[in-house]
């Protein structure tokens, strides 16, 4: 089964960073996924991990520890449009589908 | 890149109306596609998985009979509620397999139930 967990909320100051985890059980681990949803429309790819380690894309990276059922997205720079949802998804060997954490809101404030 | 849409993107109907809503993948041929809902400040909660040519399956809690899923190609699902009731209103979102990216999400649709 899966327990994919996420704080609910995180608030940040406009140029900080933040960091938002995530921690999953899983059976057959085949990868972790970040997207980003703004309130209102559907979420939109932020980041991929299938290995153990930092994937850096501009300002957003991601990490990932296979052995702690870890992962964390990371955001520099903040800025006011990166107030949104994060959701942490968890493929599993043999499902289609992918499975979802709660998601965390962030809100930046100036 | 892979582009999924949706129509409607919003509709409002009355109570006790069916409503259609399709997910298209633009570019690619999708024999996998996935039915979310999403109520306000939740997260997203799958609905079932549509298989085209066969018959979708249903995540436990949700009413089969209700949520018709029909994948009749490689690039149309259709979801259509029956009997809409308020309490059906909701944000639906649409989903398309695939590998490197998870999944290729459509724009949603946001349903009104009066």
């Amino acid at each position: 089964g899966q327990n994919i967990d996420q704080p609910t909320e995180m608030t940040a100051t406009e140029g900080a960073i933040v960091q938002i985890n995530c921690t999953y059980q899983t059976s057959g681990f085949n990868g972790l996924f970040w997207y980003q949803q703004h309130a209102g429309e559907a979420p939109t790819f932020l980041s991929y991990n299938v290995l153990d380690g930092l994937e850096e894309k501009g300002r957003f990276s991601s990490f990932l520890s296979r052995s702690k059922g870890y992962s964390y997205l990371l955001l520099k720079e903040l800025q006011m449009k990166d107030s949104a949802s994060y959701l942490c998804a968890v493929s599993e060997e043999g499902a289609n589908n992918l499975f979802f954490g709660t998601g965390t809101r962030l809100t930046v404030i100036p | 890149g892979a582009v999924v849409s949706q129509h409607p993107s919003w509709v409002i109907c009355k109570s006790g109306t069916s409503v259609k809503i399709e997910c298209r993948s633009l570019d690619f041929q999708a024999t996998t596609m996935f039915w979310y809902r999403q109520f306000p400040k939740q997260s997203l909660m799958l609905m079932a998985t549509s298989n085209e040519g066969s018959k979708a399956t249903y995540e436990q809690g949700v009413e089969k009979d209700k949520f018709l899923i029909n994948h009749a190609s490689l690039t149309l699902s259709t979801l259509t509620v029956t009997s809409a009731h308020p309490e059906d209103s909701s944000f639906y979102i649409c989903s398309a397999r695939q590998p490197t990216q998870g999944q290729y999400f459509g724009p949603g649709t946001r349903l009104t139930v009066t």
